[in-house]
């Protein structure tokens, strides 16, 4: 158990929908960070926003979008749901958020678009 | 651009030495993870390399060469439950710095 908490598990929804998944990063971690892994893609880095403030950006599409609230939890928003959306969510924590820490990863929420 | 390689698929047997090699070109090269996924669950950090050389860490060590682009995770005395996949990730430092994750390599331990 890394201390990263994800809700939901697990997520089944139709095209053309919107979601949110969370993540709760471990205690005294500042810095979060978005995974998508689907099975053709291997891991994809979207975004990484550190105490509050976005840090860096990777292949976010623009029907997504993040936020990292005061309490430092952050949520990641899907929007206009397609087929190919359809992944295993990660959310890492580190403390700091320099490119030389740990990321400690969630167990992840698994999207399912119908 | 940006691209990682590692092979795809490896098979070793229990008590052996495995050697899982991955090649990088990348701009703004800041350094390379190794982490360990078991199927369906969050990967798991095994180490960092920054400079030229060998870090061991018990059964697992990762090489770098940076100036040939190249690590290897070397892993000894495999046990059944190291059948994972293990992904090598580079830190990037181009327009800020993000990590880039090879595709990953899925390891077999067969008995």
């Amino acid at each position: 158990d890394s201390g990263v908490t994800q809700t939901p598990k697990h997520l089944i929804t139709a095209t053309g929908q919107r979601v949110t998944l969370r993540c709760s990063p471990r205690s005294g971690d500042l810095s979060v960070y978005w995974y998508q892994q689907s099975l053709d893609q291997g891991l994809q880095f979207l975004i990484q926003y550190y105490n509050g403030e976005e840090r860096a950006k990777g292949n976010i599409l623009e029907r997504f979008s993040a936020q990292q609230f005061p309490d430092l939890h952050s949520e990641l928003n899907l929007s206009s749901l397609e087929l190919g959306d359809s992944a295993l969510y990660f959310c890492a924590s580190s403390v700091f958020g320099q490119y030389t820490d740990t990321q400690y990863f969630g167990p992840g929420t698994r999207l399912t678009v119908l | 651009g940006q691209n990682i390689d590692q092979p795809t698929e490896m098979t070793a047997t229990e008590g052996a030495i495995v050697q899982i090699n991955c090649t990088y070109q990348t701009s703004g090269f800041n350094g390379l993870f190794w982490y360990q996924q078991h199927a369906g669950e969050a990967p798991t950090f095994l180490s960092y390399n920054v400079l030229d050389g060998l870090e061991e860490k018990g059964r697992f060590s990762s090489f770098l060469s940076r100036s040939k682009g190249y690590s290897y995770l070397l892993l000894k005395e495999l046990q059944m439950k190291d059948s994972a996949s293990y992904l090598c990730a580079v830190i990037s430092n181009t327009g800020g710095f993000k990590t880039i994750f090879g595709a990953g390599t899925r390891l077999f331990v067969k008995a």
